[in-house]
């Protein structure tokens, strides 16, 4: 069984400049979510997806967004990007709403670099 | 903020069994504990949750205490793969939502 895979592996950008991060998760999993983890701290919560919808947001400023598509796999977007923005970005995928745990299952990541 | 709080580092003599304790004395009655593992630069792997009973699999125990406030991981015969950060969470209900908050961990050194 295939698990979650991410592209691209690693990405370059410069400030102010739009990133674009790509999350599969395991077949059947309806729930993805989006985790970020700079250098040296522990995953902040970004966003869940599940059936295609935004379930819950974490505090983060509007420029993060995605989408999740109807085969679930999903897309996170950051805009106008900061030097700060530099990170692990981390999916995981789970089943969705309703199930009795949320086992979370991640992909090996995006570093993303902003110079 | 994590409702968790963990040492910082501990370390393990590699054969040996490593006790990782939590505190999580402000959990509700319907939060879980979960537990994963970050090895250095790859994505978290889930480990074990539990409610209130003590769970067992074949990576790890947990045994919850009866006031449910604080936790153990036990990985009965750490081997120098184990070496990882591990991540002690409760899990945050509101209606159908779930999302995890994670602290820093703990930072477990197996030793040969």
């Amino acid at each position: 069984e295939a698990g979650v895979t991410q592209s691209p592996t690693h990405l370059i950008k410069t400030r102010g400049q739009q990133a674009t991060l790509r999350c599969s998760p395991i077949s059947g999993h309806t729930s993805v979510y989006w985790y970020q983890q700079a250098l040296g701290l522990g995953l902040q919560f970004l966003l869940w997806y599940d059936e295609g919808e935004e379930r819950n947001r974490g505090n983060f400023p509007p420029r993060f967004s995605g989408r999740q598509f109807p085969n679930y796999s999903s897309e996170l977007n950051v805009n106008a990007l900061e030097l700060e923005d530099s990170a692990l970005y981390l999916c995981a995928s789970s089943l969705g709403r309703g199930k009795s745990y949320n086992e979370q299952f991640f992909g090996p990541g995006t570093r993303l670099t902003v110079l | 903020d994590a409702k968790t709080t963990q040492p910082t580092s501990m370390d393990c003599a590699e054969g040996r069994a490593a006790n990782l304790p939590c505190n999580h004395s402000t959990i509700s009655g319907n939060e879980y504990v979960y537990w994963y593992r970050q090895i250095h630069s790859q994505g978290p792997q889930y480990i074990i949750h539990g409610l209130k009973n003590n769970e067992t699999n074949e990576m790890a125990s947990l045994i919850i205490t009866e006031d449910r406030k604080s936790s153990t991981l036990i990985l009965p015969h750490a081997t120098l793969r184990d070496t990882a950060v591990y991540y002690c969470i409760v899990s945050v209900n509101a209606g159908n939502n779930r999302k995890l908050i994670w602290g820093l961990g703990t930072s477990l050194a197996v030793n040969p």
